[in-house]
């Protein structure tokens, strides 16, 4: 699996906006990226995934570098509740295939 | 809307003994994912299945195996429990396509405890 590093914590205060940065620098072509978010006690949570546009849900935002070894979830407004661990995780497009979950980053929310 | 079931939610063994877990998926989807997470750790992936055939396979001790059903419901099976054991087990699943359709749900955990 292609390695992603994510800072092992970062902290936003309620409702500004939060970029999540993600290094993979040996990511592939075929590569997918994805976003997971874990509360505490709670199984992961879907984000976000893109492969070369940035993308944008009623969550977050995804934004990719041009040549794909980085990229950054935008959280728009943070909120209490999206205080979690926050997964940047690579996979390929194949069903069934895992994705593995690196060491994350814990995002802190003041009030 | 319906999510991933898991039961049951907790279990305490004693070492040596076996347990079973079993993994409801959302329905229509046919993609079923076991994770371990040990304490303060990441989730690890353990298996996965596509239609009922095995499609990965992690970190899965010799120990253990898991199947799915022709429901698409999972059971994962672990025998000579140890203490390492100790965990949460989240069950995950998806619909076919392959990364390009998304996301995994993860269900809510079974938390195993050896003693």
């Amino acid at each position: 699996d292609a390695k992603t590093t994510q800072p092992n914590s970062m902290e936003s205060n309620e409702e500004e906006p939060v970029h999540l940065p993600c290094n993979h620098s040996t990511i592939s072509g075929t590569d997918y990226i994805h976003w997971y978010r874990q509360l505490p006690s709670q199984g992961p949570e879907y984000v976000i995934h893109g492969l070369t546009s940035n993308v944008n849900n009623r969550m977050a935002s995804l934004a990719i570098a041009e040549d794909r070894k980085s990229s950054t979830l935008i959280l728009h407004r943070a909120t209490l509740r999206d205080a979690a661990v926050y997964y940047c995780i690579l996979s390929w497009e194949t069903s069934g295939s895992r994705l593995t979950f690196g060491e994350g980053t814990q995002l802190t929310v003041n009030p | 809307a319906a999510g991933v079931i898991q039961s049951p939610r907790h279990l305490i063994k004693e070492k040596r003994e076996t347990a079973t877990l079993k993994c409801y998926p959302i329905p229509r989807h046919d993609t079923v994912y076991w994770y371990q997470q040990g304490p303060g750790q990441d989730p690890q992936f353990l298996i996965s299945f596509y239609e009922k055939m095995q499609s990965d396979k992690g970190s899965i001790p010799d120990r253990f195996s898991a199947q799915q059903f022709s429901d698409y419901h999972s059971e994962l099976n672990m025998s000579s429990l140890e203490l390492g054991d100790s965990a949460l087990y989240f069950c995950a699943s998806s619909l076919a396509g392959g990364r390009a359709a998304g996301e995994l749900f993860f269900g809510e955990g079974s938390r195993l405890t050896v003693l």
